[in-house]
């Protein structure tokens, strides 16, 4: 059965510090790998990963796919209170033939920044 | 650039009752997938329409179904309403075509359905 693992399930720091995000899967068919931020309701994307050892980046916040060894970590630094949100891992997998058609979800990591 | 938009925003109905959900998707977006989002089980695919066919369903009842219509729209419907049906249902569009590679999922704001 496919399944996206995520950890920690929560996160207390404080402003300022690094993080980091853990997302380990196990997905037939396994197209991309993707991260969004859930604060109140629409999920919003922050990045999707196809390659191995590609890191994208965007502002204080970073990510990276190891297709060997099945996981991807998303960091954060200089963490700010807007920054707290639930983080959502999912695995995009394709159908026998070959068109993307779903997502399989981690149950997040609650991430809080306290001031 | 308009986003996805889910109607209506909130919704209480009875047990026994049936309930249908709309998604538009981003202008020019052919494919729309169908998530139900609850405390225990986090985010679950639902299913996914493409050109309006489905391609895909995952593990739910058959009082779950959906379709989409010549303008990408998209419809879900659940019949015989449990209080375990109450979650929020997330639908999220994307351009991807037939193997095409892809650009993410824009997702709506969602419904949130309470059965009481």
């Amino acid at each position: 059965e496919d399944k996206v693992v995520q950890s920690p399930l929560s996160l207390v720091v404080h402003e300022g510090d690094t993080v980091t995000l853990n997302c380990s899967y196990e997905v037939t068919n396994f197209r991309s790998l993707l991260w969004y931020k859930q604060e109140k309701k629409a999920p919003t994307f922050l990045f999707m990963l196809t390659s191995s050892g590609i890191e994208k980046k965007s502002g204080r916040l970073s990510s990276i796919l190891d297709k060997k060894e099945l996981f991807s970590i998303l960091n954060i630094t200089a963490t700010q209170t807007g920054d707290s949100a639930v983080y959502l891992c999912a695995v995009e997998a394709m159908n026998y033939g070959g068109a993307t058609n779903k997502l399989i979800f981690g149950t997040g990591t609650l991430l809080a920044v306290q001031p | 650039k308009a986003g996805v938009t889910q109607t209506p925003r909130y919704l209480i109905k009875t047990r026994g009752q049936q309930v249908t959900l709309s998604c538009s998707p981003i202008s020019g977006h052919r494919s729309v997938s169908w998530y139900q989002q609850t405390p225990g089980q986090g985010l679950q695919f639902l299913f996914e329409y493409f050109s309006e066919t489905q391609r895909n369903k995952g593990n739910f009842p058959g009082r779950f179904s959906g379709r989409q219509f010549s303008n990408s729209r998209s419809e879900m419907n659940v019949s015989t309403l449990e209080l375990g049906d109450s979650a929020l249902y997330l639908c999220a569009s994307s351009s991807l075509g037939q193997g095409a590679a892809g650009y993410g999922y824009t997702f709506g704001s969602g419904t949130r359905l309470t059965v009481v």
